[in-house]
């Protein structure tokens, strides 16, 4: 158990629809990460914050977006969503926000759009 | 953007070392290389990381090329619960902004 949290474990939804993923990191930490795990493109970095301030951005679709609250939480906001959105999402955090940090994953959350 | 380069898939039997190679041939001199590992089912765990020197630590060693275009990840006793996808990822600064490029990773099997 990495310590980080993810909500749902699970989502099926329809294309067009937008949902929102949870993540609660590790005690401590002031970083989140998002990335997404698809079948034909593996693991892609989307975006990471520090401290509530975006960090870094990755390859994440103007449709996506996300924050990190007061409380360190973040939310993966996915919006008109596609077939093609269907993958694991993870979040990770780091005690820091820069580069040498160890990164603690999540479980994930499986998006399936039908 | 500087990228990894892995081989698709690995054997070893058990117990014995494993060498996983990674080609980072357009590594920036600021990118530190790291190793996950993702075991099936699981999130991606962290294994070890490095910017110039070899490193070590209870799970594993880091050798990286003296130009620093190439490492490998060496477990030294592999076991049945090493199987998993080994990915290697280059973690630096690019014109100021922080980057996190995994390669397509190394999927080892381990043989009883």
């Amino acid at each position: 158990d990495s310590g980080v949290t993810q909500t749902p474990k699970h989502l099926i939804t329809a294309t067009g629809q937008r949902v929102t993923l949870r993540c609660s990191p590790r005690s401590g930490d002031l970083s989140v990460y998002w990335y997404q795990q698809s079948l034909d493109q593996g693991l892609q970095f989307l975006i990471q914050y520090y401290n509530g301030e975006e960090r870094a951005k990755g390859n994440i679709l103007e449709r996506f977006s996300a924050q990190q609250f007061p409380d360190l939480h973040s939310e993966l906001n996915l919006s008109s969503l596609e077939l093609g959105d269907s993958a694991l999402y993870f979040c990770a955090s780091s005690v820091g926000g820069v580069p040498t940090d160890t990164q603690y994953f999540g479980p994930g959350t499986r998006l399936t759009v039908l | 953007d500087a990228k990894t380069t892995q081989p698709n898939s690995m054997e070893s039997n058990e117990e014995e070392p494993v060498h996983l190679p990674c080609n980072h041939s357009t590594i920036s001199g600021t990118d530190y290389i790291h190793w996950y590992r993702q075991l099936p089912s699981q999130g991606p765990e962290y294994v070890i990381h490095g910017l110039t020197s070899n490193v070590n630590n209870r799970m594993a060693s880091l050798a990286i090329a003296e130009d620093r275009k190439s490492s490998t990840l060496i477990l030294h006793r592999a076991t049945l619960r090493d199987a998993a996808v080994y990915y290697c990822i280059l973690r630096g600064t690019t014109s100021g902004t922080y980057k996190y490029i995994f390669g397509t990773g190394t999927r080892l099997k381990v043989l009883a």
